[in-house]
């Protein structure tokens, strides 16, 4: 049952270029995405997240863009660097009453080769 | 920067026993959640928590599974009778709000080996 899919497992972009990772979802109720970072040994980062009520959601390199009707969400960062490798995990929740289990992707694992 | 805090990073137990990981959530956090990611998958959910109680739990937290939050400071989750499924990373978060709209903060995880 994958409601949220990553279906590019690995990525390798050039210190300087644009990284996109790119992330479906099958669950219609989803009404707030996050992206996560996770370096090795560590628990997931937030990075950034946005709303089903935005199509677009910037902070500094981060612009996460969201496609309702395409089920459809993307995570840009501009310019990459290499600290940026890292396994980067797309996430999504449907609002509810209280707390809102989060429903992750596999993960797409990013290298920027400096 | 605040952070959740999670001990121990790694934990081996004999099949069969009990094991109780064990997290400090983010300060001014209400609301507490335990994840886990078996090796080469998903980070999976398994229990929300709120003002003493379950909110949400998921088809894994079956009877083998508790939390608790016995101070104010610490959130436990215990595992009564460790399977060797149960290997896995276990990963503590919290978040300021239960609202969909509230990131929520993870710990750098426990590691649980079952042998």
């Amino acid at each position: 049952d994958q409601q949220v899919k990553q279906n590019s497992p690995s990525l390798s972009v050039q210190e300087g270029r644009i990284s996109i990772l790119n992330c479906d979802y099958t669950n219609s109720m989803f009404d707030y995405f996050l992206w996560y970072k996770k370096y090795p040994a560590e628990g997931p980062t937030f990075l950034i997240s946005i709303s089903s009520i935005k199509d677009k959601n910037e902070d500094g390199r981060f612009t996460v863009f969201l496609n309702k009707s395409a089920k459809h969400l993307s995570l840009h960062i501009v310019p990459s660097q290499p600290g940026d490798s890292a396994v980067y995990f797309c996430a999504a929740s449907a609002q509810g009453s209280g707390n809102t289990p989060l429903v992750f992707g596999k993960g797409t694992r990013l290298s920027v080769i400096a | 920067e605040p952070e959740v805090t999670q001990t121990p990073s790694h934990q081996v137990t004999q099949m069969g026993q009990e094991v109780i990981l064990r997290c400090v959530p983010i300060s001014n956090h209400l609301y507490f959640y335990w994840y886990r990611q078996i090796l080469g998958q998903k980070v999976e959910f398994l229990v929300s928590f709120y003002n003493n109680e379950i909110s949400e739990k998921s088809e894994i937290f079956d009877d083998q599974f508790s939390v608790e939050r016995p101070d104010g400071s610490n959130f436990t989750l215990k595992i009564r009778s460790t399977k060797l499924e149960d290997s896995a990373m276990y990963f503590c978060a919290s978040s300021e709000q239960g609202l969909g709209n509230q990131p929520q903060h993870f710990g750098d995880g426990t590691r649980l080996s079952i042998l």
